[in-house]
């Protein structure tokens, strides 16, 4: 079983729709729990960042945690044409600096 | 503009070349990283260095080889590449914090590398 799974897509969706992108994963020492987007040809820019289990809301976008389930979401909110990206998790243990462990990413396409 | 530059963004090269790629961060970070990023497949850590030290290899071939002269420039040496080689190689950086264990890392644009 992989650490990350993460649906590749592509997901495409009408501007407005509310947008829903997950991960599951398979080590419960994941304490840390992070989004990024990846616009085409570009590097990854972090979206949003998480400790442990809930919720965190910044504008549209909200992450949620779940440890017991081992299963992190991103919600989008009124998607946008800009929205269009790959979409990545990662996560990592605590106390650990590097290994940042990474889904495959999500292709997400917001039509007009 | 990310706070990490990366030199040259497309690098095409034949198997018995050598090359470097570079990368600066301008963001004061204590801790820089090289990833590969291919088709279909998760980025993958490649090196950690971290306050110009090594601190993790992750099983990369010797034609690889990283270099950390300073804490604000990595660079990545390439040596008689394969073509399965070609990828996006992607350069971060970090500040860990050693109190909170918070490490958050950001990437720069990353130098497309193409192996013929």
């Amino acid at each position: 079983q992989k650490e990350v799974e993460q649906d590749p897509g592509p997901l495409s969706v009408p501007e407005g729709a509310i947008v829903s992108l997950n991960c599951t994963y398979s080590n419960s020492a994941f304490q840390y729990f992070m989004w990024y987007r990846q616009y085409s040809r570009k590097g990854p820019e972090l979206l949003m960042y998480t400790y442990s289990s809930g919720n965190k809301e910044d504008g549209r976008f909200t992450a949620q945690v779940d440890k017991s389930s081992k299963y992190i979401s991103l919600f989008i909110r009124d998607s946008q044409p800009s929205d269009s990206a790959t979409y990545l998790c990662a996560m990592r243990m605590g106390g650990s600096q590097g290994n940042l462990i990474f889904g495959k990413g999500t292709k997400l396409s917001v039509k007009p | 503009e990310t706070g990490v530059t990366q030199t040259p963004r497309h690098l095409v090269m034949g198997m018995t070349n050598k090359k470097s790629l570079k990368c600066e961060q301008h963001l004061g970070h204590n801790a820089m990283y090289w990833y590969k990023q291919s088709a279909k497949k998760p980025l993958e850590l490649m090196f950690v260095y971290s306050l110009e030290e090594r601190v993790e290899n992750n099983s990369v071939p010797s034609r690889f080889s990283p270099e950390c002269p300073n804490s604000s420039h990595l660079f990545l040496h390439l040596h008689t590449l394969q073509p399965e080689d070609s990828a996006l190689y992607l350069c971060a950086s970090s500040q860990f914090a050693y109190r909170t264990g918070r490490n958050t890392i950001y990437f720069g644009e990353g130098s497309w590398l193409t192996v013929v």
